[in-house]
């Protein structure tokens, strides 16, 4: 069965550090990989997508990037954290070898920028 | 550009309650719709999928409707219990090549024992 993992869980970081957050798919190959983020307050909003490696795509203009330097293994990143990073962020996969397409996420990673 | 309204925003049932969660969306080209579940503080667990050709879906004490033209989905629960207390979120999958959810802001539901 297919499992995605995130670590983090939980972080706390100064304005103006750097962050890398991972997240882990097993039991699949070649998946969309998502990264999404819920700001206190709003919506989930997506932020990054992969279809392979190496190729990402940017949904918003942001103080974040991404990479995905294997298969399944997806990496947000930023330079210098700003208070607005703050939020609850989730990685998803989406099925292929299913009928259906369905997403599932991971179990999240909540970061506190002070 | 897609938007994804949920109705209402909170609700509080007495246990054993059925109850209705409405989810809706400005575009009906999508390729599916999820509905989720989120605890506090926790992932987001999927609940039922429904392809853009269905009609519903249901799993257990959960039934899900679509109809795509109006732009409108709802999720049934019968019988609520304590356990059901949840965000529940709505989601509709684009019709691109990257199939990213677009969400709604999610109901809050707290069944009382």
């Amino acid at each position: 069965s297919q499992t995605i993992h995130q670590w983090p869980a939980t972080l706390v970081q100064p304005v103006g550090s750097p962050l890398s957050l991972e997240c882990t798919v097993e039991g699949t190959s070649n998946p969309n990989l998502y990264w999404y983020r819920q700001a206190a307050g709003r919506g989930l909003q997506l932020l990054f997508y992969s279809v392979g490696i190496g190729q990402i795509s940017s949904e918003v203009p942001q103080n974040l990037s991404a990479s995905r330097p294997q298969d399944r293994q997806f990496i947000l990143s930023s330079k210098k954290l700003l208070l607005s990073d703050s939020g609850f962020y989730l990685c998803a996969w989406r099925v292929w070898d299913r009928e259906f397409n369905e997403q599932f996420f991971g179990p999240g990673t909540r970061l506190t920028v002070l | 550009k897609q938007e994804v309204t949920q109705i209402p925003a909170a609700l509080s049932v007495p246990e054993g309650e059925n109850l209705v969660l409405n989810c809706s969306f400005t575009d009906s080209a999508i390729y599916n719709l999820q509905w989720f579940r989120q605890d506090p503080g926790k992932g987001l667990t999927s609940l039922l999928l429904i392809q853009s050709s269905q009609r519903e879906q249901t799993s257990g004490r959960l039934n899900a409707s679509l109809d795509k033209s109006s732009g409108r989905s709802t999720l049934y629960i019968a019988a609520s219990q304590p356990g059901d207390s949840a965000t529940y979120l709505c989601a509709v999958s684009e019709m691109d090549s990257s199939y990213k959810l677009i969400f709604g802001s999610g109901t809050r539901l707290l069944v009382r024992p």
